[in-house]
């Protein structure tokens, strides 16, 4: 089945303790993307990858940092997770033929930073 | 900067009424527009899209969406829900830059059905 699956799906964690949010897609997309959801402010970007060691920096990157070795995995790292981190993580991808903007979606990961 | 907005936080209508959720986007050019729907502890899904051509959009669950560029707008509707449409709704704009297949969302609207 093709999809995008994240992990872990949710976490609570303290200020400070380095955590990781994994992404893996089977589609063999080369656009990769993280998203943020925060009541009343929909979703933003974090981080891009339009391939492999290929990472750019979305609307909101800071405290993050993200790193893509292979195709299929596109981590989502916090090195000092504050309480501001806390929010609803989206992974996702597409292929470069597909329509602009057509994004597959993981189920999200809920993340709580004490 | 290109920015969409969706006016209704949350709508509740009861199965097998109507719905429109509207959503209203700022943008320099011809959009590239997107409704996508958000069911509890779910991933967003592509409900249905407009780049050009006729402005009446059908997508997937039955839904439909209407560009009118005069007012900015590009509302969905569904002629008769179902208890399963629950979910959040989110219209989308972009993206803009080649490479990066950046969406810009809208806030959402949590839409309740009731029977």
């Amino acid at each position: 089945e093709a999809q995008v699956t994240q992990n872990p799906r949710y976490l609570i964690t303290v200020t400070g303790k380095k955590l990781t949010v994994t992404c893996s897609q089977n589609m063999n997309h080369e656009y990769m993307s993280w998203y943020r959801q925060d009541p009343g402010l929909g979703l933003r970007q974090i981080y891009y990858s339009m391939n492999v060691e290929v990472t750019d920096k979305g609307d909101v990157p800071e405290g993050y940092k993200v790193s893509r070795k292979e195709k299929r995995n596109f981590p989502l790292i916090l090195e000092s997770p504050s309480p501001n981190q806390t929010s609803l993580y989206f992974c996702a991808s597409s292929p470069f033929d597909s329509p602009p903007g057509e994004l597959f979606f993981g189920e999200g990961s809920r993340l709580t930073v004490l | 900067a290109q920015s969409v907005t969706q006016p209704d936080i949350h709508i509740t209508v009861s199965e097998g009424a109507s719905l429109e959720l509207r959503c209203n986007y700022s943008y320099g050019a011809t959009p590239y527009l997107f409704w996508y729907v958000q069911s509890p502890g779910q991933g967003l899904q592509l409900l249905l899209k407009y780049f050009s051509g006729d402005t009446l959009v059908q997508g997937i669950k039955g839904f439909e969406a209407e560009f009118k560029r005069s007012q900015s707008s590009f509302n969905l509707r569904k002629p008769s829900v179902h208890w399963s449409d629950a979910a959040e709704y989110f219209c989308a704009v972009g993206p803009t830059n080649f490479g990066n297949e950046k969406l810009t969302f809208g806030t959402g609207t949590r839409l309740t059905i009731i029977p």
